[in-house]
């Protein structure tokens, strides 16, 4: 399994532009988390599934960004319209509940650069 | 509300000397603590959880429920070990939401 695949690896943007990061869990896991890592707040959780289904939204920022998993073998996290201050990177992880627990396998991240 | 930080956002210690990474955590209830650790141009991993009381890589963490306390330690730093580390905190049960600190960056100099 090549693991958590995250795509593109890095974003360049400018202001106003729509942004589409894509995710394909760890074939199996039924949970898949959205977090944006950044200097000054670390790693926040933006929003997390479990079975396709959003459970937890709250760490979303603003109505700017949306995330949807259509099927157990894709997420994508959309950011429209994009400003400077998302310049981030984005990580996006995976974790099965039956099997070690509560350890997510996170993907290699996208980095976004919003000018 | 559930909360983990770390008050070191760099540790730098040379090659050699003991290491410890401080973690404080808030949650009234039972938590789980975990470590997770990213390596240059590596994806962020596991590196190790207090519930299973292990040592990994010659890292230990004791979870401390009177002091709110998940400290990582290593008694011999390796420059290998440099890397950033994050505690991270899970409490909804079963869901594997967890809640990260902001990160330590630790570098160890020869």
């Amino acid at each position: 399994d090549a693991g958590v695949i995250q795509s593109p690896r890095h974003e360049v943007t400018e202001m106003g532009q729509e942004v589409t990061l894509r995710c394909k869990p760890i074939s199996g896991h039924d949970y898949l988390f959205w977090y944006r890592q950044t200097m000054m707040r670390g790693l926040e959780l933006l929003i997390y599934f479990n079975n396709n289904v959003p459970i937890d939204d709250s760490g979303m920022p603003e109505d700017r960004f949306s995330a949807k998993m259509p099927n157990a073998s894709f997420s994508t996290l959309k950011i429209q319209p994009s400003e400077p201050r998302d310049s981030a990177v984005y990580f996006c992880a995976s974790s099965s509940q039956g099997r070690s627990y509560n350890e997510q396998f996170f993907g290699p991240g996208t980095r976004l650069t919003v000018l | 509300a559930q909360r983990v930080t770390q008050p070191e956002k760099l540790l730098s210690v040379f090659k050699g000397a003991p290491v410890e990474l401080k973690c404080n955590y808030s949650y009234s209830g039972s938590p789980e603590l975990f470590w997770y650790v990213q390596y240059s141009r590596q994806r962020l991993q596991l590196l190790l959880r207090h519930i299973s009381r292990e040592s990994i890589k010659g890292f230990t963490a004791d979870l401390n429920k009177g002091e709110t306390s998940f400290h990582l330690k290593k008694p011999f730093a390796q420059e290998e070990d440099s890397a950033m580390y994050y505690c991270a905190l899970s409490y909804s049960g079963n869901t594997g939401k967890l809640i990260f600190g902001q990160g330590t960056t630790l570098q160890v100099k020869p």
